[in-house]
């Protein structure tokens, strides 16, 4: 199966722990973007990444939130100190040229 | 930032109708669209992209494009009770990540 991996599906913390987010793109695509979903609600950007370089992360919050896409291994957002609004599907997608593929998404549970 | 808008529904329809789903977005020079379709507690899977004017068929599914107008669709022939899902309309934001509409859920009924 060459399709997007994220990894872990399903990720609970305690406030104030950290949460990591795996994303490996689809073979041959070096283009990754993170979205978040709210419960209920629509998909919102937050970060575009290629190998080793942040393109955009106009929609990530300042604070606590950090991406890599390192030259080897998954692209990695982070989330320092969650918080209970944090708690939403982060999704993964990957391109090669405009059509971006998701992977199945991380389902975050703050408790 | 663009900004695109879509009907939240829920659109129903009987099985076997055709389904209709609207998309406006804000700004002139976008080139490209795309449809995901969504089920509950899944990822968006792209179903059709469109570029140009005009309309693309991909067996039961056929998206509209009017640039003059902003606007396009997607509509569903034969609509089935497996269509029943939301759609997500999405248009690149001068750059590569998508702006996307907010979805509209499409609910076929037997």
């Amino acid at each position: 199966n060459a399709g997007v991996m994220q990894n872990p599906r399903h990720l609970v913390r305690r406030r104030g722990q950290e949460a990591r987010l795996r994303c490996s793109p689809m073979k041959g695509h070096s283009h990754v973007y993170w979205y978040r979903q709210l419960p209920e609600e629509g998909l919102k950007f937050m970060v575009y990444l290629q190998k080793e370089n942040i393109i955009d992360e106009s929609g990530m919050p300042k604070e606590r939130f950090s991406a890599e896409f390192p030259k080897e291994g998954p692209s990695i957002l982070r989330i320092q100190q969650v918080v209970r609004g944090d708690s939403a599907a982060y999704f993964c997608a990957s391109s090669e040229t405009e059509e971006q593929y998701f992977g199945p998404g991380t389902r975050l549970t703050v408790t | 930032q663009k900004e695109v808008e879509q009907n939240s529904g829920p659109l129903s329809v009987p099985e076997g109708a055709i389904a209709s789903l609207n998309c406006t977005y804000s700004d002139r020079v976008s080139q490209s669209f795309f449809w995901y379709r969504q089920y509950s507690g899944k990822s968006p899977e792209l179903i059709m992209s469109i570029y140009s004017n005009g309309d693309k068929e991909d067996g039961r599914f056929t998206a509209q494009l009017n640039k003059a107008s902003q606007y396009v669709s997607l509509l569903i022939r034969d609509s089935q009770p497996s269509d029943s899902a939301t759609y997500l309309c999405a248009v690149p934001n001068y750059g590569q990540n998508f702006v996307f509409g907010p979805g509209t859920r499409l609910s076929v009924l037997p």
